[in-house]
């Protein structure tokens, strides 16, 4: 059964404080293991998707990396507006898209 | 991507009773994803639905407690019938991207069971 499992559940960051979120995953036969942002009240953000180990992809003050057994997104120098939930996914093939998430890791950066 | 609506936004229903959320996307898709948010959790899959043919359910979860309609390539209904305050929970339906295997998702329907 496809697992992912998000590290920490809770981040309080200083403005300007870089760190970098983990999420762990066991699935037979990767297709995709994809990065989300949710803030209150709304659906998730697609933010990343990554297909193989050694891959990386950046947004602004976000970078996602990718090795066989876990990923990381890194967040270089965050700001307030970074304050999120950051939900990861992982997508198995041959099971028709489903994805599977993790419990998220809930972000909050203060001034 | 996608813009994905959904309605209700919010509700508050009785337990025993069921209700329908609707999911309207801008595009034509051919595959949807009802997905589950309870407090505290992750997303879980419920069902995904495809334009002509029946509902495929999850583990967990069947079709007469959640019925699902898609009636053309950018619409779906999800009905949580018989409620009890255990699916007290958000309903997110989703569409995959264009470009790759990403989903893009709507705003939610929190509902509350009492």
């Amino acid at each position: 059964e496809d697992q992912v499992t998000q590290s920490p559940e809770a981040l309080r960051l200083q403005e300007g404080e870089s760190s970098s979120l983990n999420c762990s995953y066991t699935v037979s036969g990767l297709r995709g293991l994809f990065w989300y942002r949710q803030d209150p009240g709304k659906g998730p953000e697609f933010l990343f998707t990554l297909y193989s180990a050694g891959e990386e992809k950046e947004k602004e003050r976000l970078k996602a990396t990718l090795t066989k057994k876990e990923s990381f997104l890194h967040i270089t120098a965050p700001k307030p507006e970074d304050s999120a939930t950051y939900l990861c996914a992982v997508q198995a093939g041959g099971t028709a898209s489903k994805l599977t998430f993790g419990t998220g890791t809930r972000l909050q950066v203060t001034l | 991507s996608a813009v994905i609506s959904q309605k209700p936004s919010r509700d508050i229903c009785q337990r025993g009773t069921s209700l329908t959320i609707q999911c309207q996307v801008d595009s034509q898709v051919t595959m949807m994803f009802w997905y589950r948010q309870q407090p505290g959790q992750s997303l879980t899959l419920i069902a995904t639905a495809n334009q002509g043919s029946e509902a495929t359910y999850e583990s967990g979860f069947v079709i007469d407690k959640f019925p699902i309609s898609r009636p053309n390539l950018t619409f779906s209904t999800l009905t949580v019938s018989n409620m009890s305050p255990e699916d007290s929970s958000i309903y997110l339906c989703s569409v995959e991207g264009t470009g790759g295997h990403e989903q893009y998702f709507g705003p939610g329907t929190r509902l509350t069971v009492t």
